[in-house]
């Protein structure tokens, strides 16, 4: 079935180190996003990426580094610049053309700190 | 900030109709009003869209007022299965970064 994968669906991070969070579509889509949300709040853009090796930083990018060498894959990378990185990460992805498609998303990635 | 306002929670009696209000005052002529929910713990889902028209799917009803500056996004016949929080959103385009507010918490009661 198409759809989008994230991997793993939770993730412990030991203070100073990076962690890699992984996001998968098979859906053909072009524009893939990286979201946080923090408990009882909505969701905030990290960074998005239009078509592959293109990206741009979204509301709350700092701490955070991404790459788009495929279309299926978009990977999030929380480094330890991220001095807060505790939440909920969401993976979508769309097609990128004039018009409404609606954006699909992952199940998540919960981070927590050790 | 979020371009939509909601309220934080309702209750909806299993079985009845639950209406959700959202307000766009400042909603310019070519974004769409679009509904998510998203259950606990897993990503939001897309319910429904609609321009200028009401707007009608198997999952939902989509009524935008005249002026646009407000929608109602109904659930004919609630379930518990529906019980989630229910985002209102504008979007021009599909590859428009999304804003979510805080959205509707919607409890379903037996």
């Amino acid at each position: 079935d198409g759809g989008i994968t994230q991997s793993p669906k939770y993730l412990f991070r030991k203070e100073g180190q990076n962690v890699t969070l992984s996001c998968e579509q098979n859906l053909n889509h072009d524009a893939m996003y990286w979201y946080r949300q923090d408990p009882g709040q909505g969701l905030r853009l990290i960074y998005y990426s239009q078509i592959v090796n293109d990206f741009q930083k979204g509301d709350i990018a700092e701490g955070y580094s991404v790459s788009r060498e495929k279309k299926e894959s978009f990977p999030l990378t929380v480094t330890s610049a991220q001095k807060n990185p505790t939440a909920f990460y969401l993976c979508a992805s769309s097609m990128f053309f004039e018009g409404y498609q609606p954006q699909h998303f992952g199940d998540g990635t919960r981070l927590s700190i050790l | 900030d979020a371009k939509t306002t909601q309220p934080t929670s309702m209750d909806c009696a299993e079985g009845r109709a639950a209406n959700l209000p959202c307000n766009h005052s400042t909603i310019s002529g070519n974004e769409y009003v679009y509904w998510y929910r998203q259950i606990h713990s897993q990503g939001p889902q897309y319910i429904i869209h609609g321009l200028k028209n009401n707007e009608t799917n198997e999952m939902a009803s989509l009524i935008i007022t005249e002026d646009r500056k407000s929608s109602t996004l109904i659930l004919p016949h609630a379930t518990l299965r529906d019980t989630a929080v229910y985002y209102c959103i504008l979007m021009k385009t599909s590859y428009d970064k999304v804003i979510f507010g805080p959205g509707t918490s919607l409890s379903v009661i037996p």
